[in-house]
């Protein structure tokens, strides 16, 4: 079956540095997404990846490994505003998007 | 600025009364979906149009179904709904399927079932 796995929880100060992992095991791959999601509300895109290697964008960046099956978003500078839910998603051989079920982030003053 | 709409942001329900959930987008994608989603858990796809072609998940009930009269618009009709429907309902868009396109979502519809 096709799988994708995030910690549940993580916690982090404000300032500071988090990284989120997601492993992934799908048939087949064609890109990995990272999704932000504040509480009841819907995901908006932060950034693909479909190369290994780190995609920085601001404050964010995030890594793939194609050959661990491995990726992780980077936040740097943590806010307030950064609190929320990360979700991990990928596309499979047939261009189905395979949804991880998020990261919830809490950032502490 | 173009967009992913969905009316109503909240929607209270009875079990068993039909209810109807829209979304209307104004970026002129070709694809539109249906997601349900549960706390703490992943979105679900429900099914996508790729213009007018419908495509439904294996899993997903007979009790949902959707129209999509033009490019613009997309119902999710809930049939029967039961306690177990309640969820947020996100619409999302993309300018096809088969390539990397990101989905551009809707604010999502949060079903509540008495």
């Amino acid at each position: 079956g096709q799988n994708i796995d995030q910690p549940t929880e993580m916690t982090a100060t404000e300032g500071a540095i988090v990284q989120i992992n997601c492993t992934y095991q799908t048939s087949g791959f064609n890109g990995l997404f990272w999704y932000q999601q504040h509480a009841g509300e819907a995901p908006t895109f932060l950034s693909y990846n479909v190369l290994d290697g780190l995609e920085e964008k601001g404050r964010f960046s995030s890594f793939l490994s194609r050959s661990k099956g491995y990726s992780y978003l980077l936040l740097k500078e943590l806010q307030m505003k950064d609190s929320a839910s990360y979700l991990c998603a990928v596309l499979d051989s047939n261009y189905q998007l395979i949804w991880g079920a998020g990261t919830k982030l809490i950032i502490k003053p | 600025d173009a967009m992913v709409i969905q009316n109503p942001r909240y929607q209270v329900t009875q079990f068993g009364k039909p209810v109807t959930l829209s979304c209307s987008q104004t970026l002129n994608h070709n694809v539109m979906y249906w997601y349900q989603q549960k706390s703490s858990q992943a979105p679900k796809l429900l099914f996508h149009y790729y213009d007018k072609d419908f495509n439904n998940e294996a899993d997903t009930p007979d009790n949902f179904q959707s129209r999509r009269p033009n490019t613009s618009f997309c119902f999710l009709d809930i049939r029967s709904p039961g306690l177990g429907d309640a969820a947020m309902y996100l619409c999302a868009t993309s300018g096809s399927t088969g390539d990397n396109s990101p989905l551009h979502f809707g604010n999502g519809t949060r079903l509540t079932v008495t």
